[in-house]
């Protein structure tokens, strides 16, 4: 299994401009969740999917969208991109939902909006 | 929201054995103890999580206080590879609030 993947792992970008992180996994988990984390802090939840069809929203929301129409894949959108969203992105997977399940995460993506 | 209190940072020497304890004195009954650890540049790995009971993994072992107002995470023996920043974390719902963590250096 290659477990959680995310592409790209680094990107620029100038404020306005969007783009799409892609998140995808091969466990066939039900749960997945993306979380931003700045310099020197722990991660913030932005969204997060309990199944195909079914997202909501987490910590910090504004300014992005998901979307899961499969069971694998879950992309995270930024509409128009600002500065204040240069982070580094992480997706996450879990078997299942609620507290008693290990996520898994990917590797991260770190973008930069100039 | 529960909230998780840990040291900044702590130290150990490689070999021995490392005890990193958290303070969740909010917590409510039925909230999970989950242990992460984030290597540098790579993202969170999970290490342990339990609810009432002592859990032990190959890993880790995770202590909890009897009144679950605390909880510590012992690393049998440390490595060099076992540095890294550690998160404790109170696990509700759907959701999971890290805090800044516990940065763990160990000396060879």
């Amino acid at each position: 299994n290659a477990g959680v993947t995310q592409t790209p792992k680094f990107q620029v970008l100038k404020t306005g401009q969007s783009m799409t992180l892609q998140c995808a996994q091969d466990m066939n988990h039900e749960y997945m969740s993306w979380y931003r984390q700045d310099p020197g802090m722990g991660l913030r939840l932005i969204h997060y999917s309990v199944g195909a069809g079914i997202t909501d929203q987490g910590e910090v929301p504004n300014g992005y969208n998901v979307s899961r129409s499969t069971t694998e894949d879950f992309p995270l959108r930024l509409l128009s991109a600002a500065p204040s969203q240069t982070s580094v992105y992480f997706c996450a997977s879990s078997r299942g939902t609620g507290q008693n399940n290990e996520q898994f995460f990917g590797p991260g993506t770190r973008l930069t909006v100039l | 929201d529960a909230k998780t209190t840990q040291p900044n940072s702590m130290e150990s020497n490689e070999e021995e054995p490392v005890h990193l304890p958290c303070n969740h004195s909010t917590i409510s009954g039925t909230d999970y103890i989950h242990w992460y650890r984030q290597l540098p540049s790579q993202g969170p790995e999970y290490v342990i999580h339990g609810l009432t009971s002592n859990v032990n993994n190959r890993m880790a072992s995770l202590a909890i206080a009897e009144d679950r107002k605390s909880s510590t995470l012992i690393l049998h023996r440390a490595t060099l590879r076992d540095a890294a920043v550690y998160y404790c974390i109170l696990r509700f719902g759907n959701d999971m609030r890290f805090g800044a963590g516990t940065r763990l250096t160990v000396k060879p």
